[in-house]
């Protein structure tokens, strides 16, 4: 059984679509995340939520909407989608109930997001 | 201001031999958590080590070990008897806890080649 999941693992589209990306997992985990991993590897934080409620929210334009129905979905909407757009997204998960415990990240396997 | 840095982007090592991937930190948080991640080719995420900010021994995992000096803020990942395995993006992480959220940074990685 995986962790975390997340589809489609590819995603190509045009310029202006608006395209979403779903995740689940299957740990119990109370808190998701969404990660933006660029064409340089960098991993950028996008959002994080925690029991369905929103608690980080980056400097992300407001194209891009998360979703969370249950505490086991976290969903990426994204608007209008542009060139600058493309990129691995990454859904995590973790559950951090003591901040001295070691609780890591549990990755998706990521979608690569190309926006032609 | 970088949070965390990881200073070689990219790294040689002969196979067999070990090797060490820097990584230095910064936050005023006194609880804080520090992680290693692989990501090969494939592009999936794989955790590798924890260190607690109060753990008192350096933390060890098979071949990996992470050599942790809280004064320096510093967190290099140690990989013994390296193995062409290894050759992967490597990406160190801090948890750290604003405003009661847990957040997980990445620094920009380092990409080692395990040499035959």
């Amino acid at each position: 059984d995986t962790a975390v999941s997340q589809t489609p693992k590819y995603l190509v589209t045009q310029m202006g679509n608006d395209k979403s990306i779903k995740c689940e997992q299957n740990l119990g985990h109370d808190t998701m995340y969404w990660y933006k991993q660029d064409s340089k590897k960098f991993l950028k934080i996008m959002f994080s939520y925690n029991n369905k409620e929103l608690i980080i929210n980056e400097t992300v334009p407001n194209r891009f909407s998360p979703k969370s129905p249950d505490k086991a979905h976290l969903n990426l909407h994204i608007n209008s989608l542009e060139l600058g757009d493309s990129a691995v997204y990454f859904c995590a998960s973790s559950q951090v109930i003591d901040s001295l415990i070691n609780e890591k990240l549990f990755f998706g396997s990521g979608t690569q997001l190309s926006v032609l | 201001a970088q949070k965390i840095t990881q200073t070689q982007p990219g790294m040689f090592v002969q196979e067999k031999e070990a090797v060490t991937l820097d990584c230095t930190y910064d936050t005023s948080d006194p609880s804080y958590g520090l992680f290693w991640y692989k990501q090969p080719s494939s592009g999936e995420m794989i955790f590798l080590i924890y260190q607690g900010s109060y753990d008192q021994q350096n933390a060890t995992e098979g071949r990996y070990s992470l050599n942790f000096q809280k004064a320096r803020k510093s967190a290099n990942l140690v990989i013994s008897a390296s193995q062409l395995g290894d050759s992967a993006m490597y990406f160190c992480a801090m948890r750290e806890s604003p405003s009661g959220t847990y957040k997980y940074i990445f620094g920009t990685g380092t990409r080692l080649k395990v040499l035959a």
